[in-house]
């Protein structure tokens, strides 16, 4: 299948600083990402939708100007949360489709702790 | 709006036996897709199994195999000979149309668990 990474893959960051979160596709390029959160003992929640060379489209009730995202390039997005806070911790995960293909791929994740 | 129900918070398998994780979907899409993730207590999502709405043939891979029942709207996964690596989280899901929305919805996951 097809190649994700996230750097960095744990953070710890005191509550009102700010995190990015790196999202690549290594062996492919991916017009479009996706960004989830997921809670402990929850399911994934998708948070937006991010296209390469335009806004990303958030998911109703995600702040977009608290998660900014960014598609710079065809293999990476990126995430930045914005004046953390405690609630903010959560496991974050992107995942790329392959072009012309179904699946999404997944990355790694990032666990946010905001202390 | 398009759901996905799982209805079983955890199961329990013997090594080396043969199990089944429900799946229930509702949509009003006419073409959709059906995903079977894995996702160990690393947090990694794996990607299993896809089914299409259109395909005459369950979907195999492996060890893995989707029972698709349309009329029903059922897209149980079997994983055969279980190993003890199977054991974690599973995570049936749903695109919708091609052309419109590629995001995923995820059910809440059932929590597998294989004895030795």
């Amino acid at each position: 299948g097809a190649v994700v990474s996230q750097h960095p893959s744990r953070v710890i960051c005191k509550s009102g600083t700010s995190v990015k979160i790196e999202c690549r596709s290594l062996d492919f390029q991916a017009t479009t990402m996706f960004w989830y959160r997921q809670f402990p003992k929850q399911s994934l929640m998708l948070m937006a939708t991010s296209n390469e060379g335009s806004k990303a489209t958030y998911e109703q009730g995600v702040e977009k100007d608290k998660f900014l995202i960014n598609h710079a390039s065809l293999t990476l997005s990126t995430l930045t949360v914005t004046s953390a806070h405690p609630e903010d911790s959560s496991f974050y995960i992107c995942s790329a489709r392959l072009p012309a293909r179904e699946t999404q791929y997944f990355g790694p994740g990032t666990r946010l702790l905001v202390l | 709006a398009q759901k996905i129900t799982q209805t079983q918070p955890g199961m329990f398998v013997q090594e080396k036996e043969a199990v089944t994780l429900d799946c229930t979907y509702d949509t009003s899409d006419p073409s959709y897709g059906l995903f079977w993730y894995k996702q160990p207590s690393s947090g990694e999502m794996i990607f299993l199994i896809y089914q299409g709405s259109y395909d005459q043939q369950n979907a195999t891979e492996g060890r893995y195999s989707l029972n698709f029942q349309k009329a029903r709207k059922s897209a149980n996964l079997v994983i055969s000979a279980s190993q003890l690596g199977d054991s974690a989280m599973y995570f049936c899901a749903m695109r919708g149309a091609k052309g419109g929305s590629e995001k995923l919805v995820f059910g809440k996951g059932t929590k597998l668990t294989v004895n030795p």
